[in-house]
Protein backbone atom coordinates (compact mmCIF):
# COMPACT_ATOMS: atom_id res chain seq x y z
CA UNK A 1 0.00 0.00 0.00
CA UNK A 2 1.04 3.83 -0.41
CA UNK A 3 0.87 5.69 2.38
CA UNK A 4 2.77 8.45 4.28
CA UNK A 5 2.19 9.41 8.05
CA UNK A 6 2.50 11.77 9.61
CA UNK A 7 2.17 11.33 13.46
CA UNK A 8 1.98 14.74 14.92
CA UNK A 9 -1.18 16.61 14.45
CA UNK A 10 0.71 19.63 16.19
CA UNK A 11 3.90 20.90 16.90
CA UNK A 12 4.32 23.38 19.61
CA UNK A 13 8.44 24.51 19.87
CA UNK A 14 9.74 28.06 21.24
CA UNK A 15 12.05 30.19 18.74
CA UNK A 16 16.09 28.89 18.69
CA UNK A 17 14.94 24.97 19.95
CA UNK A 18 15.34 22.09 17.65
CA UNK A 19 12.37 20.96 15.44
CA UNK A 20 11.89 17.42 13.94
CA UNK A 21 8.57 16.77 12.23
CA UNK A 22 8.17 12.82 11.63
CA UNK A 23 6.87 11.71 8.29
CA UNK A 24 7.34 7.36 7.42
CA UNK A 25 6.16 6.01 4.47
CA UNK A 26 5.05 3.09 2.61
CA UNK A 27 5.65 1.65 -0.80
CA UNK A 28 7.30 -0.71 -2.77
CA UNK A 29 9.04 0.99 -5.20
CA UNK A 30 12.15 3.23 -5.03
CA UNK A 31 10.23 6.36 -3.42
CA UNK A 32 10.45 9.94 -4.09
CA UNK A 33 9.66 11.94 -0.87
CA UNK A 34 8.58 15.77 -0.32
CA UNK A 35 8.48 18.29 2.01
CA UNK A 36 5.48 20.95 1.31
CA UNK A 37 4.65 23.73 3.36
CA UNK A 38 1.56 26.22 3.49
CA UNK A 39 1.70 29.83 5.44
CA UNK A 40 -1.17 31.26 6.46
CA UNK A 41 -3.91 31.55 3.44
CA UNK A 42 -1.56 31.07 0.96
CA UNK A 43 -0.84 28.32 -1.43
CA UNK A 44 1.06 24.92 -0.41
CA UNK A 45 4.57 25.46 -1.90
CA UNK A 46 7.39 22.37 -2.44
CA UNK A 47 9.80 23.20 0.54
CA UNK A 48 12.54 20.24 -0.71
CA UNK A 49 12.80 16.85 -1.98
CA UNK A 50 15.11 14.15 -1.33
CA UNK A 51 16.30 13.93 -4.57
CA UNK A 52 18.03 17.59 -4.61
CA UNK A 53 19.32 16.78 -0.90
CA UNK A 54 19.66 20.86 -0.79
CA UNK A 55 19.10 22.74 2.28
CA UNK A 56 15.80 25.22 2.53
CA UNK A 57 15.21 28.04 5.00
CA UNK A 58 17.71 25.89 7.12
CA UNK A 59 15.67 22.92 7.17
CA UNK A 60 16.89 19.62 6.09
CA UNK A 61 15.40 16.33 5.38
CA UNK A 62 17.37 12.52 5.08
CA UNK A 63 15.63 9.57 3.55
CA UNK A 64 15.94 6.63 5.92
CA UNK A 65 15.05 3.79 3.50
CA UNK A 66 15.96 1.21 6.57
CA UNK A 67 13.07 3.19 8.50
CA UNK A 68 11.33 4.12 5.86
CA UNK A 69 10.91 7.62 7.16
CA UNK A 70 12.00 11.53 5.86
CA UNK A 71 11.98 13.43 8.84
CA UNK A 72 12.25 17.49 8.37
CA UNK A 73 14.69 18.83 10.97
CA UNK A 74 15.60 22.25 11.64
CA UNK A 75 18.16 22.97 14.39
CA UNK A 76 16.90 26.61 15.28
CA UNK A 77 13.32 27.23 14.82
CA UNK A 78 12.32 30.64 13.86
CA UNK A 79 9.06 32.31 14.42
CA UNK A 80 8.23 32.43 10.67
CA UNK A 81 8.49 29.02 10.32
CA UNK A 82 4.54 28.52 11.95
CA UNK A 83 3.06 26.97 9.41
CA UNK A 84 1.16 23.43 7.89
CA UNK A 85 3.96 21.00 6.77
CA UNK A 86 3.03 18.22 4.32
CA UNK A 87 4.80 14.75 3.79
CA UNK A 88 4.30 13.68 0.18
CA UNK A 89 5.71 10.40 -1.17
CA UNK A 90 5.65 10.62 -5.58
CA UNK A 91 4.93 7.73 -7.45
CA UNK A 92 4.22 7.75 -10.80
CA UNK A 93 1.85 11.05 -11.53
CA UNK A 94 0.19 12.22 -8.57
CA UNK A 95 1.53 12.83 -4.84
CA UNK A 96 0.47 10.93 -1.90
CA UNK A 97 0.44 13.07 1.17
CA UNK A 98 0.31 12.65 4.83
CA UNK A 99 -2.32 14.61 6.85
CA UNK A 100 -0.22 17.54 7.83
CA UNK A 101 1.78 18.75 10.72
CA UNK A 102 0.87 22.21 11.98
CA UNK A 103 4.06 24.19 13.76
CA UNK A 104 4.26 26.88 16.54
CA UNK A 105 6.72 28.83 16.94
CA UNK A 106 6.41 30.81 19.88
CA UNK A 107 8.82 34.14 21.08
CA UNK B 1 3.59 34.46 -14.34
CA UNK B 2 1.05 34.45 -12.13
CA UNK B 3 1.02 30.65 -11.21
CA UNK B 4 -1.59 28.53 -10.55
CA UNK B 5 -5.06 30.49 -10.47
CA UNK B 6 -7.98 28.79 -8.89
CA UNK B 7 -11.86 30.38 -8.77
CA UNK B 8 -13.69 30.95 -7.37
CA UNK B 9 -12.07 31.05 -4.28
CA UNK B 10 -14.74 30.28 -2.01
CA UNK B 11 -18.04 28.69 -2.85
CA UNK B 12 -21.53 28.17 -1.33
CA UNK B 13 -24.50 25.67 -2.45
CA UNK B 14 -27.18 24.34 -1.35
CA UNK B 15 -27.44 20.66 -1.38
CA UNK B 16 -28.64 19.59 -5.01
CA UNK B 17 -26.94 22.08 -6.53
CA UNK B 18 -24.03 21.86 -9.07
CA UNK B 19 -20.39 23.20 -8.30
CA UNK B 20 -18.36 23.90 -11.17
CA UNK B 21 -14.42 24.59 -9.73
CA UNK B 22 -12.08 26.27 -12.43
CA UNK B 23 -7.80 26.14 -12.40
CA UNK B 24 -5.44 27.88 -14.43
CA UNK B 25 -2.69 25.97 -15.08
CA UNK B 26 0.43 28.30 -15.01
CA UNK B 27 1.82 29.01 -18.23
CA UNK B 28 3.63 26.14 -20.53
CA UNK B 29 1.96 23.83 -18.28
CA UNK B 30 0.10 20.94 -19.57
CA UNK B 31 -0.44 18.36 -16.96
CA UNK B 32 -3.43 19.42 -14.66
CA UNK B 33 -3.96 17.40 -10.77
CA UNK B 34 -6.91 17.63 -8.45
CA UNK B 35 -6.57 17.08 -5.18
CA UNK B 36 -9.33 17.31 -2.20
CA UNK B 37 -8.45 18.24 1.26
CA UNK B 38 -11.50 17.16 3.75
CA UNK B 39 -11.73 18.74 7.24
CA UNK B 40 -8.79 16.98 9.51
CA UNK B 41 -7.50 15.27 6.22
CA UNK B 42 -4.29 15.66 4.18
CA UNK B 43 -4.41 16.36 0.78
CA UNK B 44 -6.45 13.31 -1.29
CA UNK B 45 -5.70 12.82 -5.00
CA UNK B 46 -8.75 12.62 -7.76
CA UNK B 47 -7.96 14.02 -11.30
CA UNK B 48 -4.96 13.74 -13.41
CA UNK B 49 -5.30 15.17 -16.58
CA UNK B 50 -3.60 15.94 -19.72
CA UNK B 51 -5.41 18.81 -22.55
CA UNK B 52 -8.24 17.22 -23.71
CA UNK B 53 -7.37 13.81 -21.78
CA UNK B 54 -8.04 12.19 -18.39
CA UNK B 55 -5.31 10.01 -17.82
CA UNK B 56 -5.56 9.23 -14.21
CA UNK B 57 -9.26 9.57 -12.35
CA UNK B 58 -8.68 6.37 -9.38
CA UNK B 59 -8.90 9.02 -6.76
CA UNK B 60 -12.23 10.62 -8.14
CA UNK B 61 -15.65 9.48 -6.74
CA UNK B 62 -17.77 6.86 -8.92
CA UNK B 63 -20.90 9.29 -9.03
CA UNK B 64 -21.53 13.24 -9.47
CA UNK B 65 -18.19 13.81 -10.14
CA UNK B 66 -16.31 14.97 -13.10
CA UNK B 67 -13.64 16.87 -14.81
CA UNK B 68 -12.25 18.03 -17.98
CA UNK B 69 -9.24 20.06 -19.40
CA UNK B 70 -10.34 21.12 -22.87
CA UNK B 71 -8.00 22.51 -25.31
CA UNK B 72 -8.59 25.88 -25.03
CA UNK B 73 -9.52 27.58 -21.24
CA UNK B 74 -9.34 26.52 -17.84
CA UNK B 75 -9.74 23.03 -16.22
CA UNK B 76 -13.00 22.25 -14.84
CA UNK B 77 -13.89 19.90 -11.86
CA UNK B 78 -18.09 19.31 -11.57
CA UNK B 79 -19.49 18.31 -8.81
CA UNK B 80 -23.54 17.57 -9.87
CA UNK B 81 -25.95 17.42 -6.78
CA UNK B 82 -23.73 18.26 -4.44
CA UNK B 83 -24.15 16.74 -0.40
CA UNK B 84 -22.85 17.96 2.79
CA UNK B 85 -20.39 15.63 2.76
CA UNK B 86 -18.90 17.62 -0.56
CA UNK B 87 -17.75 20.56 1.68
CA UNK B 88 -13.84 20.43 1.57
CA UNK B 89 -10.82 22.27 -0.19
CA UNK B 90 -10.22 21.53 -3.54
CA UNK B 91 -7.01 22.30 -5.03
CA UNK B 92 -5.56 22.22 -8.19
CA UNK B 93 -1.81 21.93 -9.40
CA UNK B 94 0.03 21.89 -12.69
CA UNK B 95 3.58 20.76 -14.12
CA UNK B 96 4.96 20.99 -16.97
CA UNK B 97 5.30 18.06 -19.22
CA UNK B 98 8.92 16.59 -18.48
CA UNK B 99 8.04 16.50 -14.93
CA UNK B 100 5.02 14.25 -14.20
CA UNK B 101 3.00 15.01 -11.55
CA UNK B 102 5.78 15.12 -8.75
CA UNK B 103 7.15 18.74 -9.60
CA UNK B 104 3.75 20.58 -9.27
CA UNK B 105 3.11 24.27 -8.07
CA UNK B 106 -0.28 24.22 -6.40
CA UNK B 107 -3.15 26.56 -6.37
CA UNK B 108 -4.74 28.56 -3.77
CA UNK B 109 -7.48 26.38 -3.25
CA UNK B 110 -11.22 26.31 -3.34
CA UNK B 111 -13.14 26.09 -0.63
CA UNK B 112 -16.46 24.83 -1.49
CA UNK B 113 -19.31 24.68 1.38
CA UNK B 114 -22.57 22.91 0.74
CA UNK B 115 -25.52 24.21 3.14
Amino acid sequence: AQRVTQPEKLLSVFKGAPVELKCNYSYSGSPELFWYVQYSRQRLQLLLRHISRESIKGFTADLNKGETSFHLKKPFAQEEDSAMYYCALGVPDKLIFGTGTRLQVFP
Amino acid sequence: NAGVMQNPRHLVRRRGQEARLRCSPMKGHSHVYWYRQLPEEGLKFMVYLQKENIIDESGMPKERFSAEFPKEGPSILRIQQVVRGDSAAYFCASSPPAQGGTEAFFGQGTRLTVV
